[in-house]
């Protein structure tokens, strides 16, 4: 079983300001089978970032992905009003898992 | 345009069992499978399983194994996901999620809440 552990668990930021969210593997995984969801309250995940570094489709170019093996980062480069949420890693690999989140808040 | 439709808002009592349906259109049902995904209130998202629409293939999260049983009718194109022997900590909003030709979630049902409670 992969665990995925995303860090911190809570970030306390100002609009404007950059964010950077970890997310760590217990094992290497594939670069190719590793997103970034966000979610806001009362609503389903929506997908942000697949295969590592690609942005889904309509996402900002504020939200990038990197990383490789074990560790892997989401960085939001100038937070908007609206990216006020969670965020999950998600391994969507053999076996799939998820992250337990990351809250981005508004300081 | 990829849509799913869940069930409503179940009310269980400790040990019984919860169907819930999720009703698909947008694109050709049998060409991709789907992910079950949990979650308990004020907590993260957990994978459940998932289910070939092509040929009813399954893998589940060994949690889950022996409890849950996810199946595909491709007559309505709809994915069924059974959970047994129900506890309070099975309590969550539980969803369907589509998966593109790459295995990745891109499309999510709204969730179906299902309370477990005497």
């Amino acid at each position: 079983e992969i665990v995925l552990t995303q860090s911190p668990g809570t970030l306390s930021l100002s609009p404007g300001e950059r964010a950077t969210l970890s997310c760590r593997a217990s094992q290497s995984v594939s670069s190719s089978s590793f997103a970034w969801y966000q979610q806001k309250p009362g609503q389903a995940p929506r997908l942000l970032i697949y295969a590592t570094s690609n942005r889904a489709t309509g996402i900002p170019d504020r939200f990038g992905g990197s990383g490789s093996g074990t560790d892997f980062t989401l960085a939001i480069s100038r937070l908007d009003p609206e990216d006020f949420a969670m965020y999950y890693c998600h391994h969507y690999g053999s076996p799939r898992t998820f992250g337990q989140g990351t809250k981005v808040e508004v300081k | 345009q990829v849509q799913l439709v869940q069930s409503g808002t179940e009310l269980k009592n400790p040990g019984a069992s919860v169907k819930i349906s999720c009703q698909a259109s947008g694109y050709i049902f049998t060409t991709y499978g789907f992910d079950w995904v949990r979650q308990a209130p004020g907590q993260g998202l957990e994978w459940m399983g998932w289910i070939s629409a092509y040929n009813g293939n399954t893998k589940y999260a060994q949690r889950f194994q022996g409890r849950v049983t996810m199946t595909t009718d491709t007559s309505t194109s709809a994915g069924y996901m059974e959970l047994r022997s129900l506890g309070s900590d099975d309590t969550a909003v539980y969803y369907c999620a589509h998966l593109d030709p790459n295995n990745r979630i891109d499309y999510w049902g709204q969730g179906t809440l299902v309370i477990v409670s005497s």
